[in-house]
């Protein structure tokens, strides 16, 4: 089954660094773009981050330009997030999601279960 | 590129016809929109991409239209599963989500 899978979050306090992670497995990783994607508490989805399949193209949404960074081991099937100066409102529900077909950008066609993030002191 | 959806929340019973709109702020580039729906506790699911396609697996009862900055998503008859929120996305610059559409069981 084509699947991905997060895991990295916890609570960390204001300022502070996580990174996360995402494991992909039964798709040729290497040829797909990816994403990172949060969901704050009871809000709406927010874009964070994009990758190309050999990272090339990066991309950032204005709120996280400068304090995360994406990355990825196309040998290990793994995207990250790094994440700095860590701030309340960075609090929320992480996914990783991949870009359908062999394109540079397009529509999410699989998503993880997400991986929860708190910055609270 | 800002998305806006409408309205907020949409209050109908099973059975009914639901009409979904998302406006963006500028014209989408050639035609990348797409629609997910999210039921609570769950990641997003593809709908449609490319303004009307359905992804794999998607019942005909959910078609999208439009062009340029008006788009809509549209479930023709109701079912019991299809009560969940629901999101249009760009994907031409990069990036941007709608705030989302609660459709809710009257």
């Amino acid at each position: 089954e084509v699947q991905l899978v997060e895991s990295g979050g916890g609570l960390v306090k204001p300022g502070g660094s996580l990174r996360l992670s995402c494991a992909a497995s039964e798709f040729t990783f290497s040829t797909y773009s990816m994403n990172w994607v949060r969901q704050a508490p009871g809000k709406g989805l927010e874009w964070v981050s994009s990758i190309s399949s050999s990272s090339i193209y990066i991309y950032y949404a204005d709120s996280v330009k400068g304090r995360f960074t994406i990355s990825r081991d196309n040998a290990n099937n793994s995207l990250y997030l790094h994440m700095n100066s860590l701030r309340a409102e960075d609090t929320a529900v992480y996914y990783c999601a991949r870009v359908r077909g062999n394109y540079h950008s397009g529509a999410f066609d699989i998503w993880g279960q997400g991986t929860m993030v708190t910055v609270s002191s | 590129i800002v998305l806006t959806q409408s309205p907020g929340t949409l209050s109908l019973s099973p059975g009914e016809r639901a009409t979904l709109s998302c406006r963006a702020s500028q014209s989408v580039s050639s035609n990348y929109l797409v629609w997910y729906q999210q039921k609570r506790g769950q990641a997003p699911r593809l709908l449609i991409y490319g303004v009307s396609t359905r992804a794999t697996g998607i019942p005909d009862r959910f078609s999208g239209s439009g062009s340029g900055t008006d788009f809509t998503l549209t479930i023709s008859r109701l079912e019991p599963e299809d009560f969940a929120v629901y999101y249009c996305q760009q994907y031409g610059s990069p990036y941007s989500f709608g705030q989302g559409t609660k459709l809710e069981i009257k």
